[in-house]
């Protein structure tokens, strides 16, 4: 099973910020914080991952809270080809730990 | 380059039939790994290979056989293809930190093949 939670759909207006949450209250201290997206049936697509520290890179941001219960992830400025299937995944060194969940369906609307 | 490249894009078995999902990567990554993934779900690990030689399971490796001789390959097999099989098949690979306690970097997926048991 998943050990993450998400909401299922988000709605997020063209230009404004996304933030989409996700709740991991089981996480270990060893254990990644990492999101991916899916777009339309395409692979998915890795976007960012974090420890214990807020993350940036070109695509998002990583909030990660201070119990790492919960991060949130930031798409500052959405656009149409954001709109996506957004995974939250907690992982530890490899690879085959980790488990997709049903994600979160974001919705970027004009 | 080319990243992780799968074949066929679309395939129809019936029930019994036999076939091998094809993936190759050119990033000389060490990990790779098959995924499922049916409507409205996320990816299940079906099998997944650390290394040339080294193949292990994942959460749904039934039904299915893979192996690993080159970095480059890591195809899956059906060998009597079952209607339960219907679905979406992603290949990934990444990175390994040398090491015990080696570390994966995110994974590079494929597009994908749609195989459709009937």
């Amino acid at each position: 099973d998943a050990k993450t939670t998400q909401p299922p759909s988000m709605d997020c207006a063209e230009g404004r910020a996304a933030n989409l949450p996700c709740n991991h209250s089981t996480i270990s201290g060893n254990e990644y914080v990492y999101w991916y997206r899916q777009i339309h049936s395409q692979g998915p697509q890795y976007i960012i991952h974090g420890l214990k520290n807020n993350e940036t890179n070109e695509m998002a941001s990583l909030i990660i809270t201070e119990d790492r219960k919960s991060s949130t992830l930031i798409l500052p400025h959405a656009t149409l080809r954001d709109t996506a299937v957004y995974y939250c995944i907690v992982r530890g060194l490899n690879n085959n730990d980790m488990r997709f969940g049903a994600g979160t369906r974001l919705t970027v609307k004009p | 380059n080319a990243g992780v490249t799968q074949t066929p894009k679309f395939q129809v078995l019936k029930t019994g039939q036999s076939m091998t999902l094809q993936c190759a990567q050119d990033m000389n990554h060490e990990y790779m790994s098959w995924y499922r993934q049916d409507p409205g779900m996320g990816l299940r690990l079906i099998h997944y290979s650390v290394g040339a030689g080294i193949t292990d399971q994942g959460e749904v490796p039934n039904g299915y056989n893979v192996s690993r001789s080159t970095t480059e390959d890591f195809p899956l097999r059906l060998l009597s293809a079952a209607p339960s099989q219907t679905s979406v098949y992603f290949c990934a690979s990444s990175y390994s930190s040398p090491g015990p306690s080696s570390y994966n970097s995110p994974l590079h997926f494929g597009n994908g093949t749609r195989l459709t048991v009937t």
